[in-house]
């Protein structure tokens, strides 16, 4: 199985600051990459797919690079809405893999 | 608008079953669907993933002889079967669908399914 690393597990910022979460696999897995974000009590929703390709009706501070067995999800500008828990998916083969998750909170 | 409502969890004995729905609308219902679980407090797990013809099926090796995914596209409906609940078994159930690639592009609320004595 692709296991997927996540850096770091929490991390603590403020309203506009610059974030970098970094997920990293176990083997290359091109770009087969997804990010989600899950508020408390919510289901996920889908930020990025293809390692960078934006989803329709996502704000575009949200950007996503890499590919191989590094990549990175950037938050341009932290706004309120934005403090949540992240997660990294591979789907370049089964069984689909998720990071365990990086949890943005208010610093 | 495309919409997944889950139902069927509950609470349940260690050894029990449990039958799960998800009721899709808002989409042609002919698209790969998946059950991805949430244990309480913990990240997000893969569950069981299903062609929309029903000709692959997939299963992580945590529910492999216990858990069926079924679907049936006339109804707009995809099935999780639970059997030989076990207590790790406990989580939110989401139902999600795969879009235009192998990624989850909608969700459902989730159901809660409790294994416990």
């Amino acid at each position: 199985d692709i296991q997927l690393t996540q850096s770091p597990s929490t991390l603590s910022a403020s309203v506009r600051d610059r974030v970098t979460i970094t997920c990293r696999a176990s083997q290359n897995i091109n770009s087969w990459l997804a990010w989600y974000q899950q508020r408390p009590g919510k289901a996920p929703n889908l930020l990025i797919y293809k390692a960078s390709s934006l989803e329709s009706g996502v704000p575009s501070r949200f950007s996503g690079s890499g590919s191989g067995t590094e990549f990175t999800l950037t938050i341009s500008s932290l706004q309120p809405d934005d403090f949540a828990t992240y997660y990294c998916q591979q789907y370049i083969s089964y069984p689909w893999t998720f990071g365990h998750g990086t949890k943005v909170d208010i610093k | 608008e495309v919409q997944l409502v889950e139902s069927g969890g509950g609470l349940v004995t260690p050894g029990g079953s449990l039958r799960l729905s998800c009721a899709a609308s808002g989409f042609t219902f002919s698209t790969t669907m998946s059950w991805v679980r949430q244990a309480p407090g913990k990240g997000l797990e893969w569950v069981s993933s299903i062609s929309g013809r029903s000709t692959y099926i997939y299963y992580a090796d945590s529910v492999k002889g216990r858990f069926t995914i079924s679907r049936d596209n006339a109804k707009s409906s995809l099935y999780l079967q639970m059997n030989r609940l076990r207590v790790e078994d406990t989580a939110v159930y989401y139902c999600a669908r795969e879009g235009s690639g192998e990624f989850f592009d909608y969700w459902g609320q989730g159901t809660l399914v409790t294994v416990s004595s």
